[in-house]
């Protein structure tokens, strides 16, 4: 009954391999997104669907590319993966029509990607 | 610096203890909330403050905003050993909705 779900847990790859990273929720609502925390626990946010719909997209490379096939799923694809790509990856989803932080966010318990 | 920077960056104290938190932040804001991690896990959300909000209680937890001092603190009252988290306050600025999250507080609760 998790209410957030990312698959995989771990992942280790080499450089310049392409990986995806799936998300799922339960919890019915509008609103994705993925994080990326890095080393020192920073943690910000990448991209921010609201039902199937782009909105937010912050500065990340174009390397990262989010799909959503329905609004209980955000998947992140990521090519030709860097070194400066390990990092942990959370999803989170929250109500509303569009992104806004007067609901709570309901994260994943995280991907670690570890790039080799 | 980042908008939402917690203070301590780390903090331990006797468990029974009362702990406090702090976050600043930069820009005028319509939300602040704050979140704990487990080590290992997801951010679990704790308590979301109105800009319009100066005070809010949750159980053991109270949190203050002061939007003058852009400031906002958190009180863990009677702290347990399974108070033992990083602790991240993130704010929506005004201007542009922007969510930002800060470094986080590190919190042990000693024995």
């Amino acid at each position: 009954d998790t209410a957030v779900s990312q698959t995989p847990k771990y992942l280790v790859t080499q450089m310049g391999n392409d990986k995806s990273i799936k998300c799922e929720q339960n919890l019915g609502h509008d609103t994705m997104y993925w994080y990326k925390q890095d080393s020192k626990k920073f943690l910000k946010i990448m991209f921010s669907y609201n039902n199937k719909e782009l909105i937010i997209n912050e500065t990340v490379p174009n390397r990262f590319s989010p799909k959503s096939p329905d609004k209980a799923h955000l998947n992140l694809h990521i090519n030709s993966l860097e070194l400066g790509d390990s990092a942990v990856y959370f999803c989170a989803s929250s109500l509303g029509r569009r992104p806004n932080f007067n609901q709570p966010q309901h994260f994943g318990d995280g991907t670690r990607l570890s790039i080799l | 610096s980042q908008q939402g920077e917690e203070d301590p960056q780390a903090l331990s104290i006797q468990e029974g203890e009362n702990a406090t938190m702090n976050c600043s932040y930069k820009t005028s804001i319509n939300n602040l909330q704050w979140y704990r991690q487990n080590s290992g896990r997801g951010l679990v959300h704790l308590i979301l403050i109105r800009s319009n909000e100066r005070e809010k209680h949750s159980g053991r937890l109270r949190v203050t905003l002061d939007t003058s001092k852009k400031s906002s603190s958190l009180l863990i009252t009677a702290s347990r050993a399974a108070d033992t988290a990083s602790y991240f306050c993130a704010t929506d600025a005004r201007r542009d909705d922007k969510i930002i999250f800060g470094k986080g507080t590190r919190l042990h609760i000693l024995p």
